[in-house]
């Protein structure tokens, strides 16, 4: 029953290194998201997905990239870590329905030093 | 543009007693609204969500919320708060458009106090 699984739990980066968190889903959902939660900033969205193929920016895309090549994964890739970019990062997914919520992963937090 | 505003970003409660949780929203067009629950170093769970079939949704763990159209909120309560209820709290909104996207709130962080 593993749902939305990302991996590494906990990263530290130098300023400069690139890095890709992994986000992978079970539940054949179509939608995929990434967000970032900073604190008392609630989530905010990076990136998302509509399926294999199709990305789009959200809300604070600077400074990341996105792949969407099956429908169970979906990558997010720092090229250039800046201190900015210190935060919990969480992945999502949803079925297509406007009714249907999100079910997120346990996040991945990194810092940037 | 529709967008989510949760009053009181810390709120504390004594275990037994009521607890309320404020959300007010934003929509230009009939809302999907969402109360979703956080726990130390875990991902966000759903608590419940309104879709327009009633306005009173009951959902997880005792938790209830009313959307009140006249008054744009959709505020979420509990009638007896329980030391396990001690998390983070996040209202959210469907953003139309593509991708259905959600916008959250800032989160009310709960506080059980015995």
């Amino acid at each position: 029953n593993a749902g939305v699984t990302q991996t590494p739990k906990f990263r530290i980066l130098k300023i400069g290194q690139s890095m890709t968190l992994q986000c992978t889903q079970d539940m054949n959902h179509n939608y995929m998201y990434w967000y970032r939660q900073d604190p008392g900033m609630g989530l905010k969205l990076i990136y998302y997905s509509v399926g294999a193929g199709i990305t789009d920016k959200g809300e604070v895309p600077n400074g990341y990239n996105v792949s969407r090549s099956t429908t169970e994964d979906f990558p997010l890739r720092l090229e250039l870590a800046a201190p900015s970019q210190t935060s919990v990062y969480f992945c999502a997914s949803s079925h297509g329905e406007l009714n249907q919520p999100q079910h997120f992963g346990d996040g991945t937090r990194l810092s940037i030093l | 543009a529709q967008s989510v505003t949760q009053l009181g970003s810390h709120v504390s409660v004594s275990e037994g007693a009521l607890v309320l949780l404020r959300c007010n929203y934003s929509s230009s067009v009939p809302p999907y609204l969402f109360w979703y629950v956080q726990y130390p170093n875990q991902g966000l769970q759903l608590l419940l969500k309104y879709t327009s079939a009633a306005t009173l949704v009951k959902g997880i763990n005792g938790f209830e919320a009313e959307f009140k159209k006249s008054e744009t909120s959709f505020h979420l309560t509990k009638p007896s708060a329980h030391m396990s209820d001690a998390a983070e709290y996040f209202c959210a909104v469907r953003i139309t458009g593509g991708g259905n996207k959600l916008t959250f709130g800032t989160g009310t962080q709960l506080k059980v106090e015995l």
